[in-house]
């Protein structure tokens, strides 16, 4: 069955770095685009990013463009997303997606892990 | 604000019929890009619940149905069980943006 799993988060400070990591089992990781999606604590769901299968293609949304970096190593079956610059608005449960591309949706997620941007 | 406008809050008592509404724009819905719903128990991830505007994954009861018309689309749940309780999420593509854009989520009260 399809399982991600997330790491990485934690509590760091405004303009710190942290790297969260996805692992990915139970599919064809390399056959799928993969994305992010946080959701700030009590509020909706929020996409952050995506990357095609190949890793050629990358979307940002502008709140997180030119901070945050995603990629991925499809030998280790695995997605990344590098958050630099943090922000107090980038509080959040990032959650990783399978993005079937054909259908723009999100088929199956992680549980989340949470990242907290505070002194 | 979100892209897809949905409404805050529902309710309905155990048994009842309820619908949320999801309203979007020519460049997402309207453009004839699909309509997906996400359910998201309380202190859980989201979960795929309809895709393609009126299709259940294996595993979805058939009291959830979907659908979708012009620029708007709709998720009735029959039969409310107290486990429905949960918030909902609309979600299409949006052909400005280029990106997948998500409703502001409505959240599902059993009385």
């Amino acid at each position: 069955q399809v399982q991600l799993v997330e790491s990485g988060g934690g509590l760091v400070k405004p303009g710190g770095s942290l790297r969260l990591s996805c692992a990915a089992s139970g599919f064809t990781f390399s056959d799928y685009y993969m994305s992010w999606i946080r959701q700030a604590p009590g509020k909706g769901l929020e996409w952050v990013s995506y990357i095609s299968s190949s890793g050629s293609t990358i979307y940002y949304a502008d709140s997180v463009k030119g901070r945050f970096t995603i990629s991925r190593d499809n030998a280790k079956n695995s997605l990344y997303l590098q958050m630099n610059s943090l922000r107090a608005e980038d509080t959040a449960v990032y959650y990783c997606a399978r993005y079937p591309i054909s259908g723009y949706l999100f088929d199956y997620w992680g549980q989340g892990t949470l990242v907290t941007v505070s002194s | 604000q979100s892209v897809l406008t949905q409404p805050p809050s529902v309710s309905g008592a155990p048994g009842q019929r309820v619908t949320i509404s999801c309203t979007g724009s020519s460049s997402n819905i309207g453009a004839g890009y699909d309509v997906h719903w996400y359910q998201q128990l309380p202190g859980t991830a989201p979960k795929l619940l309809i895709y393609g505007n009126s299709n259940r994954p294996s595993g979805v009861p058939d009291r959830f149905s979907g659908s979708k018309s012009g620029t708007s689309a709709s998720l009735a749940i029959t039969g409310l069980q107290a486990e429905d309780e949960a918030d909902y999420y609309c979600q299409s593509y949006d052909s400005s943006l280029r990106v997948g854009v998500f409703g502001g989520g409505t959240k599902l009260t059993v009385l």
